[in-house]
């Protein structure tokens, strides 16, 4: 079982859309949790944060932490076309002292 | 400028070559990291370092081996690189004060090719 995965995708949503995207965790003892988006060939773009169970609103973006479930999601309300893009969520574990990544989620958002 | 600056950004090397991929911070964190990325297997980590005079291997360090000459900069070397060891290859930093959002900050990367 892989520490941090998500669903690969590709993920299809229409323009104006709700894209839902999942990630779940293996470490229990896990602190902190981010989402990240990658355009293809570029660096990860820290999007999301979110440290305590519940939800973190930030624009259009929603983040979900549920610990006693060991799963985190990410909302992305009103999806528009740049918003396509491949999203990592990653982990920091009980140690603390160092990100583990998810394989990605690819969204396309089609206009 | 960048935060964290990577050179090179491209690079194509032969096997058996030795190649260092470096990266220098003006963000003053002092945990550096480094990673490689490969299609549908996410960032992996390779090496990461908390100050000059720590050093920690990551989950895939075999064939690399990294140098933190100063806060500011962290180098990563192939000894003889291998073809799969073609990918993309990240440093990032993040800040490990107390209270302050320790998500990482990441360079452009290196896209490497061993040929």
């Amino acid at each position: 079982q892989k520490e941090v995965e998500q669903n690969s995708g590709p993920l299809s949503v229409p323009e104006g859309a709700i894209a839902s995207l999942n990630c779940t965790y293996s470490d229990r003892g896990s602190q902190s949790f981010f989402w990240y988006r990658q355009y293809s060939g570029k660096s990860p773009e820290l999007i999301m944060f979110i440290y305590s169970n519940g939800d973190k609103e930030d624009g259009r973006f929603t983040a979900q932490l549920n610990k006693a479930s060991q799963y985190v999601s990410l909302l992305i309300r009103d999806s528009q076309p740049s918003d396509s893009a491949t999203y990592l969520c990653a982990v920091k574990g009980a140690a603390g002292n160092k990100l583990t990544f998810g394989g990605g989620t690819r969204v396309l958002v089609k206009p | 400028d960048a935060d964290v600056t990577q050179t090179p950004r491209n690079r194509i090397t032969k096997t058996g070559k030795r190649i260092m991929l470096e990266c220098s911070q003006t963000k003053g964190h002092d945990r550096m990291y480094w990673y490689r990325q490969d299609p549908g297997l996410g960032l992996r980590l390779i090496y990461y370092s908390f100050d000059v005079k720590d050093i920690n291997k990551g989950e895939i360090s075999d064939g690399y081996s990294v140098s933190r000459q100063a806060q500011a900069k962290f180098s990563l070397s192939l000894e003889s690189a291998i073809p799969n060891q073609t990918a993309l290859y990240f440093c990032a930093t993040s800040d490990d004060r107390v209270g302050v959002m320790d998500g990482y900050t990441f360079g452009s990367g290196t896209r490497l090719t061993v040929v």
